[in-house]
């Protein structure tokens, strides 16, 4: 069965400062994987997405994902954070846009 | 980009009525729309998939009688929530594809059912 895992429920960082944010997945095919924002009480904004071809995939806002087969992540990352980044964050994974499983999210507070 | 509107934002209704949410996808055709539900701070658990023409094909445990779904066109699904109870209260997000491999999210739509 397909599962995704956000490790992090709540990560907190400095404005300036880089994140990296995890993501695991089960699945049984060569995955679909997506990286989804969510600010209070709104939908779901794509971030990237990373369907084959080059493994380091670059996205809006200026994130990043890299995904590793060998470790089954497809961590996020963004040298250097604004406070408009703050949200939750969420992993999927899917065949296609089809039946996407979201991850748990992980909730990003910056510090002034 | 590709945009999907729903309808109403915010709802509350008393137990015991039904509430229709509206999905729409606004400059595309969508076979096939996603309904999900979120619990406050959490994930988005799947409930339904509709097709368009078809009936939907519901998640395991979600109840097909309660949580109606129809897909009437190429651009609006619907989700009626029948006899709601304040346990149906949450966060209904529903997704269109068009078909490309990417799915295009709506804003959301919160019931609260006093």
């Amino acid at each position: 069965a397909q599962s995704v895992t956000q490790p992090d429920i709540h990560i907190t960082v400095s404005e300036g400062a880089s994140l990296e944010l995890r993501c695991n997945y089960s699945y049984g095919a060569t995955p679909y994987l997506f990286w989804y924002v969510q600010s209070p009480g709104q939908g779901l904004q794509l971030l990237l997405k990373y369907f084959s071809g080059d493994t380091l995939v670059q996205g809006i806002k200026g994130f990043e994902a890299e995904f590793k087969r060998s470790q089954s992540s497809f961590n996020l990352r963004k040298p250097s954070v604004h406070w408009s980044d703050a949200a939750e964050y969420f992993c999927a994974v899917g065949q296609g846009a089809q039946k996407l499983v979201f991850g748990q999210g992980t909730r990003l507070t910056i510090n002034p | 980009g590709a945009v999907v509107s729903q309808h109403p934002s915010r709802v509350i209704c008393k137990s015991g009525t039904s509430v229709k949410i509206e999905c729409r996808s606004l400059d595309f055709q969508a076979t096939t729309m996603f309904w999900y539900r979120q619990f406050p701070k959490q994930s988005l658990m799947l409930m339904a998939t509709s097709n368009e023409g078809s009936k939907a094909t519901y998640e395991q445990g979600v109840e097909k009688d309660k949580f109606l779904i129809n897909h009437a066109s190429l651009t609006l699904s619907t989700l009626t929530v029948t006899s709601a109870h304040p346990e149906d209260s949450s966060f209904y997000i529903c997704s269109a594809s068009k078909g490309d491999g990417e799915l295009f999210f709506g804003e959301g739509s919160r019931l609260t059912v006093l």
